[in-house]
């Protein structure tokens, strides 16, 4: 089956200091991958996906992830971060019975100025 | 990216009583709509699919009486959490299929059952 997993419930960082979320994923065959944020009591925001090509993508607010097939991870990066990062942060990868995403727990990321 | 709307973003009900949340893709027309569900501190979890003209297909241990879907055109999904109960207070978002590997996500709906 499908999964994916963040084993980070909480991630704090400083501002001005580079940030990591981790993800790893288990699917069969090409996976494509996702990251999503979130801000309380609201929807789910895009940031970048993977799904052929470099293995580094770039995405929005100057985010970044890097798809690595040998450790089946998708870690999102960022190389210097903002307190308005604080949220709450998805991997999620397509490969549900329907199509549908398939989403970790999510980790929280706590910048503090 | 697409703009997709619902409404309401929050509403409160009493117990027993139906509630419907609708979602539109206000750019683009979505043939397959995914609700999911997420509970607080927790994850998104898929409830039901539907496509554009048919019936919608729904998770184990999601009851397709009690979460009525209608998909009745390609910019518009209904959600109905009917007789709804305490347990169903939770954050209903819905995502419409923009295509094969492109899901966009509605702002969410909070519902909650007093």
């Amino acid at each position: 089956a499908q999964s994916v997993a963040q084993p980070e419930d909480q991630v704090n960082v400083a501002e001005g200091n580079p940030l990591t979320v981790k993800c790893t994923y288990s699917v069969s065959g090409n996976p494509y991958l996702f990251w999503y944020v979130q801000y309380p009591n609201r929807g789910l925001q895009f940031l970048l996906k993977y799904i052929t090509g470099d293995n580094l993508v770039k995405g929005s607010y100057g985010f970044e992830a890097e798809f690595n097939k040998s450790q089946t991870s998708f870690h999102l990066k960022k190389p210097s971060a903002l307190v308005s990062d604080s949220a709450l942060y998805f991997c999620a990868v397509e490969g549900g019975s329907q199509g549908n995403l398939i989403f970790g727990k999510g980790t929280k990321l706590s910048v503090k100025p | 990216g697409a703009v997709v709307s619902q409404h309401p973003s929050r509403v409160i009900c009493k117990s027993g009583t139906s509630v419907k949340i609708e979602c539109r893709s206000l750019d683009f027309q979505a043939t397959t709509m995914f609700w999911y569900r997420q509970f607080p501190k927790q994850s998104l979890m898929l409830m039901a699919t539907s496509n554009e003209g048919s019936k919608a297909t729904y998770e184990q241990g999601v009851e397709k009486d009690k979460f009525l879907i209608n998909h009745a055109s390609l910019t518009l999904s209904t959600l109905t959490v009917t007789s709804a109960h305490p347990e169903d207070s939770s954050f209903y978002i819905c995502s419409p299929r923009g295509g094969p590997d492109t899901q966009y996500f509605g702002p969410g709906t909070r519902l909650t059952v007093l």
